[in-house]
C-alpha cells in the first residue's frame, strides 16, 4: 500500500563518508523532491526532478547530488557528511506540477558519527 | 528569510475542546495554502487547503479560515482528539517549491 517508499529508515555513517538515500514510489508522479528537516525547523527543500530536468535550490551545499535513474527512483547522495548534516531528510512526489499537493515518505534520520 | 511562520511551536489542549493552528505569512503572492500533519518518525501528510478566492475551507473536524488582508491563516480542530496529537505544518507553493512554516507541536490530552 505505501505510495513513496524511503530506505532505509535510520541511516548511521560517520564523519566523511559517503552516503546514500534512497526513494522510490508507485504513484508515477512526474516530481520528485527531497527536503532536509532538522529539529524544530521548516521542512527545506534541497532539489527537485521535473521528470528528469533536475532542479537545484540556490542555497543547497555542492556536497549534496541527486540522480533519478528513472520515473520510480530517486537517490540523494551526500558526498561527505558533516555533522550539521543530521537530520531527516524526506523524499515526496507530486504530479499536479511543482508546488502541489505533495506526497511524502517516512523519511531516512540520518546521523553522523 | 521565512515566508511562512507558525509563531508558535506547541499547544496543549485538552480532549473535546477546540485547537486553534495560526500561520502567517509575508509574500502576498501566495494564494494557496496546504496544512500537513506529521507524527513522530512518519513524513507529514496532506491534511486540508484552501485557495486565495475562498475564506475558509471545511472538511469534517478540520476547517481552515484564511485572512488575506492580515496575510494570516488557521487551522480548527474540533472537537480534538488524542490521535490528532502530531506536528501541523503550514505551507505555500511558490513557483517551483513549497514552502513550510516551522510546525507546531499540538498535544490533545485525554
Amino acid at each position: 500500500d505505501a505510495m513513496v517508499i524511503q530506505n532505509p529508515r535510520y541511516q548511521v555513517t560517520q564523519f566523511g563518508k559517503p552516503v546514500t538515500l534512497s526513494c522510490s514510489q508507485t504513484l508515477n508522479h512526474n516530481v520528485m523532491y527531497w527536503y532536509q528537516q532538522k529539529s524544530s525547523q521548516a521542512p527545506k527543500l534541497l532539489f527537485h526532478y521535473y521528470d528528469k530536468d533536475f532542479n537545484n535550490e540556490a542555497d543547497t551545499p555542492d556536497n549534496f547530488q541527486s540522480r533519478r535513474p528513472n520515473t520510480s527512483f530517486c537517490f540523494l547522495d551526500i558526498r561527505s557528511p558533516g555533522l550539521g548534516d543530521a537530520a531527516m531528510y524526506l523524499c515526496a512526489t507530486s504530479s499536479v506540477g511543482v508546488g502541489e499537493k505533495l506526497f511524502f515518505g517516512s523519511g531516512t534520520q540520518l546521523s553522523v558519527l | 528569510d521565512q515566508q511562512v511562520k507558525q509563531n508558535s511551536p506547541s499547544l496543549s489542549v485538552q480532549e473535546g475542546r477546540i485547537s486553534i493552528l495560526n500561520c502567517d505569512y509575508t509574500n502576498s503572492m501566495f494564494d494557496y495554502f496546504l496544512w500537513y500533519k506529521k507524527y513522530p518518525a512518519e513524513g507529514p501528510t496532506f491534511l486540508i487547503s484552501i485557495s486565495s478566492i475562498k475564506d475558509k475551507n471545511e472538511d469534517g473536524r478540520f476547517t481552515v479560515f484564511l485572512n488575506k488582508s492580515a496575510k494570516h491563516l488557521s487551522l480548527h480542530i474540533v472537537p480534538s482528539q488524542p490521535g490528532d496529537s502530531a506536528v501541523y505544518f503550514c505551507a505555500s507553493p511558490s513557483g517551483s517549491r513549497l514552502t513550510f512554516g516551522e510546525g507546531t507541536q499540538l498535544t490533545v490530552n485525554p
